[in-house]
């Protein structure tokens, strides 16, 4: 069984602070890893994605990844009330044919108070 | 450029009645997923095709069928709707092949089964 598991929070940070964002996946054979976030009543879109240890940073937004712990970590720097919404991680493992399925973890609600 | 359309929107249903989930993409996308969403929950994979022509079974496959029609339109069909199935309906769509492939979402379709 595939599992993803995420900090259930809800997590509330105030405007300006550090938002961290943890999840841990089950299949050391996993490859690809997603932060999706998901606006009240909206459909997920991709934030960032990793795929090797490490940092990886973009804008306000670093992933950082560790196989080894089987670990991928998501912090919102300067954190503004836009980003409040629920983020999911995701991972992929190959399934058949050419298609990757993704597992999601049940995600985290983040509120960022101005 | 559209991106993921679905329709409906909105449905309600009575336990027993049919209907089916449309869902189209204009990327010229070859894989194509449906997912539902449950409150608290992450997304769950119900069906996918990696290329035309071709179908497989996801995570919560019970109660559903696909087709997928062409390459650019893939159809979610409940044939006897009950209760457990209302949820929120995502469908997703990428390139296909890659582990760094990205997922786009559609809007979503709200299905209450009464």
């Amino acid at each position: 069984q595939k599992e993803v598991e995420q900090n259930s929070g809800p997590l509330s940070v105030p405007e300006g602070a550090i938002a961290s964002l943890n999840c841990t996946y089950s299949d050391r054979g996993s490859q690809s890893f997603f932060w999706y976030r998901q606006y009240s009543g909206k459909s997920p879109e991709l934030i960032m994605s990793i795929y090797s240890n490490g940092d990886k940073e973009d804008g306000r937004f670093t992933a950082q990844l560790n196989k080894a712990s089987q670990y991928v970590s998501l912090l919102i720097r300067d954190s503004q009330p836009s980003d409040s919404a629920t983020y999911l991680c995701a991972v992929t493992f190959l399934s058949s044919g050419s298609a990757r399925q993704l597992t999601f973890g049940s995600g985290t609600q983040l509120t960022v108070l101005p | 450029n559209a991106g993921v359309t679905q329709t409906p929107k909105f449905q309600v249903l009575k336990t027993g009645q049919s209907m089916t989930l449309q869902c189209a993409q204009d990327m010229n996308h070859n894989s194509m997923y449906w997912y539902r969403q449950d409150p608290g929950m992450g997304l769950r994979l119900i069906y996918y095709s990696a290329s035309e022509g071709t179908t497989d079974k996801g995570e919560v496959p019970n109660g559903y069928n696909v087709s997928r029609l062409n390459k650019r339109e893939f159809s979610l069909r409940l044939e006897s709707a009950a209760p457990s199935q209302t949820s929120v309906y995502f469908c997703a769509s990428s390139e296909g092949g890659g582990r760094r492939e990205t997922q786009y979402f559609g809007p979503g379709t709200r299905l209450l089964v009464l």
